[in-house]
């Protein structure tokens, strides 16, 4: 069976400071692959999206970067957080047909 | 046209009751519309999906109703439970864009 695996749970960076979430799947091949941020109270805004190994799409400018260095793996990254950048982050996958998406749990991340 | 507009924002509920959720869109090209669950701190889980083929699908005590001429798809929750307070996501794609476009969700608590 498929799984996504989301790390860290939670994360509390100073502004200005890099950032490094990462997201692993088992189980497929060749995954569709997502970045979403839920802030507080609110629905899910993609970040980025990718159908393949370095193929990113990025949905809405920002102070974050994603890449996709291996099949299954889908990295989120910044270079210097703001406090804008708070929030909760999750990972997603799809197969390549019309299908339905899975979460991972998710990363809380406090900029401070 | 890829807004997903979903009502209520919040919704109370007494054990034993029915929840209605309703979703509106307005892109005719989306064929796929899932409803997601999220507890507090959890990445959202699929709940149940439907076509636009069918005009209705049951799975246990939840049920999606969608209206294809109307542009409007609904979740209901039968005999509703402590235990399905949740906020509640609806969503849309349409084949091959690999995108999700979702509603801001709906806060459900049902009370004992």
């Amino acid at each position: 069976s498929q799984t996504i695996h989301q790390w860290p749970a939670t994360l509390v960076q100073p502004v200005g400071s890099p950032l490094s979430l990462e997201c692993t799947v088992e189980g497929t091949s060749n995954p569709n692959l997502y970045w979403y941020r839920q802030a507080a109270g609110r629905g899910l805004q993609l970040l980025f999206y990718s159908v393949g190994i370095g193929q990113i799409s990025s949905e809405v400018p920002q102070n974050l970067s994603a890449s996709r260095p291996q099949d299954r793996q889908f990295i989120l990254s910044s270079k210097k957080l703001l406090l804008s950048d708070s929030g909760f982050y999750l990972c997603a996958w799809s197969g390549h047909q019309n299908t339905e998406a899975f979460f991972g749990q998710g990363t809380r991340l406090t900029v401070v | 046209q890829q807004q997903v507009k979903q009502s209520p924002q919040s919704l109370i509920v007494q054990k034993g009751g029915i929840s209605i959720i309703n979703c509106a869109y307005e892109n005719t090209a989306f064929d796929y519309f899932p409803w997601y669950q999220q507890f507090p701190g959890k990445g959202p889980a699929l709940l149940i999906a439907i076509r636009p083929d069918v005009s209705e699908k049951k799975e246990g005590r939840f049920t999606i109703s969608f209206n294809k001429s109307a542009k409007q798809f609904s979740l209901h929750i039968m005999d509703s439970q402590p235990g399905d307070s949740a906020t509640y996501f609806c969503a849309a794609s349409r084949t091959g864009t690999y995108k999700y476009i979702f509603g801001t969700g709906t806060r459900l608590k049902v009370l004992a």
